[in-house]
């Protein structure tokens, strides 16, 4: 069955930064893109950018570029969120989420989130 | 930006039919997702392109997308559906709604 396991809690400090994993199985990788999305603490969800490892590209929230890096390993069907200068606005669930092969490209399967905390 | 709207809470009583709707201009034009999130879960995908139900999804699970609203629609709602919705639609950047909290009475 399809699976994304994410990385476990992180606390940092502002201006750190942190990177998150995002373990797929279940499905052959590279026919899937994979997004993160956040959720702030009783909020609701934010796009944050696209993985694309069959083009071997990303693309990322203009809010915020210059700040986020997603990368990749094929050979371990692993997705990584890096975010960097990290500010306390930055604290909530992470989840990296399968675009399905539909062609709305809603996301058909979630990991279990990443919960990050910002505090000095 | 583009932006949905969601109302913040519906109430039904048990058995009743319950209706979520989203709205942004020209909404139509677009395919909308709908998730369920519980509290401490993940999002689960309920309806996808407007109306059509992923596997596992009960059958009193349906959806409609037309002018400027979308709507996901529960008929004979149930405990077990008490939770949060989240509709979804892409313009450049996948965009959510804000949420709506459904409260079984």
């Amino acid at each position: 069955q399809v699976q994304l396991v994410q990385s476990g809690a992180e606390l940092r400090k502002p201006g750190d930064s942190v990177t998150v994993s995002c373990k797929t199985s279940g499905y052959i990788f590279t026919n899937h893109y994979v997004h993160w999305v956040r959720q702030a603490p009783g909020q609701g969800f934010e796009w944050m950018g696209i993985v694309k490892p069959s083009q071997g590209t990303t693309r990322y929230t203009p809010n915020l570029q210059g700040r986020v890096t997603m990368t990749w390993d094929t050979t371990t069907s692993t997705v990584y969120m890096e975010l960097g200068s990290l500010r306390s606005e930055d604290t909530a669930v992470y989840y990296c989420a399968r675009e399905s092969a539909f062609e709305g490209k809603e996301f058909d399967y979630w990991g279990q989130g990443t919960l990050l905390t910002v505090s000095s | 930006s583009y932006e949905l709207t969601q109302s913040p809470s519906v109430s039904v009583s048990p058995g009743q039919t319950a209706r979520i709707t989203c709205s942004g201009d020209k909404l139509g034009d677009k395919y909308v997702c709908w998730y369920q999130q519980k509290p401490g879960r993940s999002p689960v995908l309920v309806m996808y392109q407007d109306s059509k139900r992923p596997s596992g999804i009960p059958a009193r699970f349906s959806g409609s997308n037309s002018g400027n609203t979308a709507t996901l629609t529960i008929s004979g709602t149930q405990a077990v559906d008490e939770a949060d919705y989240y509709c979804q639609a892409w313009d450049r950047i996948a965009v959510f709604g804000g949420g709506t909290k459904l409260t079984v009475l």
